[in-house]
């Protein structure tokens, strides 16, 4: 399994935009992209997940250039609300895979008013 | 979709008590996981069932940790002896299976038991 690499926290202001890189250089032809999101006291719940190029779903984008050996997490205009630690996990396609993803350190966003 | 339900939300018990920890699956979902997480170690999985079948236990710390999955709506964790460095948020967490060549579906995640031994 790709190892990942991403900042153990980073700090913005509300308003702003957020970006998050996550370095994965041994990403393998058949693996894919996925990021969770979680909250204190509650469980990691799914942001996006792609493969190549540009995701966007009504919670983040999602940027992965040609090479794929990274991907950056964009939160448009953070609130406090979006206060979390942000995981980034790279594995191979099909739910029997889904188990082998690895959830790392993840990155603490602090969102300061 | 009332979501992946655990309980109890948390438990205290002293050092040689069993505990159990249950975990129900979102409906229609056929692999169901069983995370630890801890400030140092972060969130590790410890068994997975698909179709109600232990998949991979391999990360389950030792023997005194079991899990069962009786049904496709019902699963548990169980502890016996509990020590204290069993002490962590345990997540449940179940997902549909795609099939390969799919993109995995995401997991969801119950709310976990604050577990602590004392």
């Amino acid at each position: 399994l790709a190892k990942t690499t991403q900042p153990i926290s980073m700090d913005s202001y509300e308003g702003q935009e957020v970006n998050i890189t996550c370095s994965h250089n041994n990403i393998a032809t058949n693996d894919y992209i996925t990021w969770y999101q979680q909250f204190p006291s509650q469980g990691p719940r799914f942001i996006i997940q792609g493969y190549k190029t540009k995701v966007t779903n009504e919670v983040a984008s999602l940027f992965i250039p040609a090479d794929r050996k990274s991907s950056t997490l964009s939160l448009p205009r953070v609130s406090l609300s979006d206060t979390a630690v942000y995981y980034c996990l790279v594995g191979p396609r099909g739910s029997s895979n889904t188990g082998k993803l690895i959830f790392g350190q993840g990155t603490t966003l602090q969102v300061k008013p | 979709d009332a979501g992946v339900i655990q309980s109890p939300r948390h438990e205290v018990t002293e050092m040689g008590q069993e505990v159990t920890l249950r975990c129900k699956p979102i409906s229609g979902h056929d692999y169901l996981f069983w995370y630890r997480q801890t400030m140092m170690r972060g969130l590790e999985l410890l068994i997975y069932f698909n179709n109600n079948v232990p998949i991979d236990d391999s990360g389950m710390p030792e023997d005194r940790f079991s899990a069962k999955m009786p049904n496709a709506s019902f699963s548990t964790l169980k502890i016996q002896p509990s020590e204290p460095r069993d002490s962590a948020v345990y997540f449940c967490a179940s997902t549909s299976g795609a099939g390969p060549g799919s993109y995995n579906s995401p997991l969801h995640f119950g709310n976990g038991t604050r577990l602590t031994v004392t």
